[in-house]
């Protein structure tokens, strides 16, 4: 099975700055035919079910703000929140989708305010 | 809009078994694979299985393979959850989830969840 580790376990910023969360996965998620990495980002709110943030690693979902990107390539992912809202305080979580299931998340990152 | 809502949640002894159900509304059900993820209290998320539009495929994550079934009816547009041989580490909030796909992918729609507790 593929193992998800995101970077840091939890994370406070400041209002308008910069918020970037990691995501390690044990081997490879770039499918080399397609050139596409199967690598999502989801945003967990308290008392609230997940929501897709980013798909494909890099592919915003329809609705999200523009201040969140996704990159890297392979093993090695970001997700950024470029200027950091009051809203944006929650859970982030990785999940790889390469392949046959199981399809595993990462443990999640908590992002604070500072 | 697409609409998940779980029921079949709650209270029941190690041992005994349960059923989650999932009624989706809002997109063609029948054309997507559908997930069961879980949330135990505090914890992160756990792909649990995945089921494909047609339900010839299905997946589980070892910890409830042989123990859990997921199953769809595309008439009734409804996802379900067969849990037996339930055991309190099986407790958390059981989440149906959408994938865009017809096979399984990344999940763009989830329910607001039902809890399972397993407690004696």
């Amino acid at each position: 099975d593929i193992v998800m580790t995101q970077s840091p376990d939890s994370l406070a910023v400041s209002l308008g700055e910069r918020a970037t969360i990691n995501c390690k996965s044990s081997q490879s998620v770039l499918y080399s035919s397609n050139n596409k990495n199967y690598l999502a980002w989801y945003q967990q709110k308290p008392g609230q079910p997940p929501k897709l943030l980013i798909y494909w690693a890099s592919t915003r979902e329809s609705g999200v703000p523009d201040r969140f990107s996704g990159s890297g390539s392979g093993t090695d992912f970001t997700l950024t929140i470029s200027s950091l809202q009051a809203e944006d305080v929650a859970v982030y979580f990785c999940q790889q989708y390469y392949g046959a299931p199981p399809y595993t998340f990462g443990q999640g990152t908590k992002l604070e305010i500072k | 809009q697409v609409q998940l809502v779980e029921s079949g949640g709650g209270v029941v002894q190690p041992g005994r078994s349960l059923r989650l159900s999932c009624a989706a509304s809002g997109f063609t059900f029948s054309s997507y694979a559908m997930y069961w993820v879980r949330q135990a209290p505090g914890k992160g998320l756990e792909w649990v299985a995945v089921m494909s539009f047609d339900g010839s495929i299905k997946y589980y994550a070892d910890s409830v393979k042989g123990r859990f079934t997921i199953s769809r009816d595309n008439s009734k547009n409804t996802l379900y959850l067969q849990m037996n041989s339930l055991r309190a580490e099986d407790t958390a909030v059981y989440y149906c989830a959408k994938t865009p796909t017809r096979s399984g992918s990344y999940c763009d729609y989830w329910g607001q969840g039902t809890l399972v507790t397993v407690s004696s």
